[in-house]
């Protein structure tokens, strides 16, 4: 089946520093990947969906000059969060669409927690 | 935007009893799937149902999709602690298109 890794799983950051996380997929080549927070005992909320080779389109309420994507290659999108404060601590997650496998399924991520202190 | 109710939010049961999770909406989605999550895990996609009345069935789980394409269930018999974890619905407005999350059901089953 589909892989998709993360990296790194989890990562402490101090107040003002940027950090930037790093979504692969393994098996197949992923147009489009699509990254997500999640608070805890809370659903996934989507951030941006990220396009190779194009910029990213970011969700209502997401500032793309704080979280930006880089998805610079079929197998790779990156996550940047730039000057990193304690409400941006949580678990961020990536997925990847196959587009030669199911028209509709996702793959996710195992995730990344952030914790900026 | 596209809107998905998820019920219940908690549910704490014994293990051998059986539960259903529902995932509803106003909207048509021409794709519904269920993925399982747990704690530090990034979720696990269980089954894509994209046609309307369509039933899927894994092992103790029966999925199950309206015949508007707007709500969905899912049913487990004979719960097991290991199907402990967050269950999420998420629906696709159209193919390869983003995913609207429902808001997802806490599932614990005790010994």
């Amino acid at each position: 089946g589909a892989v998709v890794s993360q990296h790194p799983s989890r990562v402490i950051c101090k107040s003002g520093t940027s950090v930037k996380i790093e979504c692969r997929s393994l098996d197949f080549q992923a147009t489009t990947m699509f990254w997500y927070r999640q608070f805890p005992k809370q659903s996934l909320m989507l951030m941006a969906t990220s396009n190779e080779g194009s910029k990213a389109t970011y969700e209502q309420g997401v500032e793309k000059d704080k979280f930006l994507i880089n998805h610079a290659s079929l197998t790779l999108s990156t996550l940047t969060v730039t000057s990193a404060h304690p409400e941006d601590s949580s678990f961020y997650i990536c997925s990847a669409r196959d587009p030669f496998g199911g028209a509709y399924e996702q793959y996710f991520g195992p995730g990344t927690r952030l914790t900026v202190t | 935007t596209q809107l998905l109710e998820q019920s219940p939010q908690f549910l704490s049961i014994q293990e051998g009893e059986n539960l259903t999770v529902y995932c509803n909406s106003s909207s048509v989605f021409s794709s519904l799937q269920w993925y399982r999550q747990e704690p530090g895990e990034g979720p696990v996609l269980l089954v894509t149902v994209v046609t309307g009345g369509e039933v899927k069935k894994l092992k103790r789980l029966t999925f199950q999709f309206g015949d508007a394409r707007k709500d969905s269930s899912l049913h487990i018999t004979a719960a097991q602690p290991g199907d402990t974890g967050l269950y999420l619905c998420a629906g696709g407005e159209t193919s390869g298109s983003r995913l609207t999350f429902g808001e997802g059901t806490q599932l614990t089953v005790n010994p």
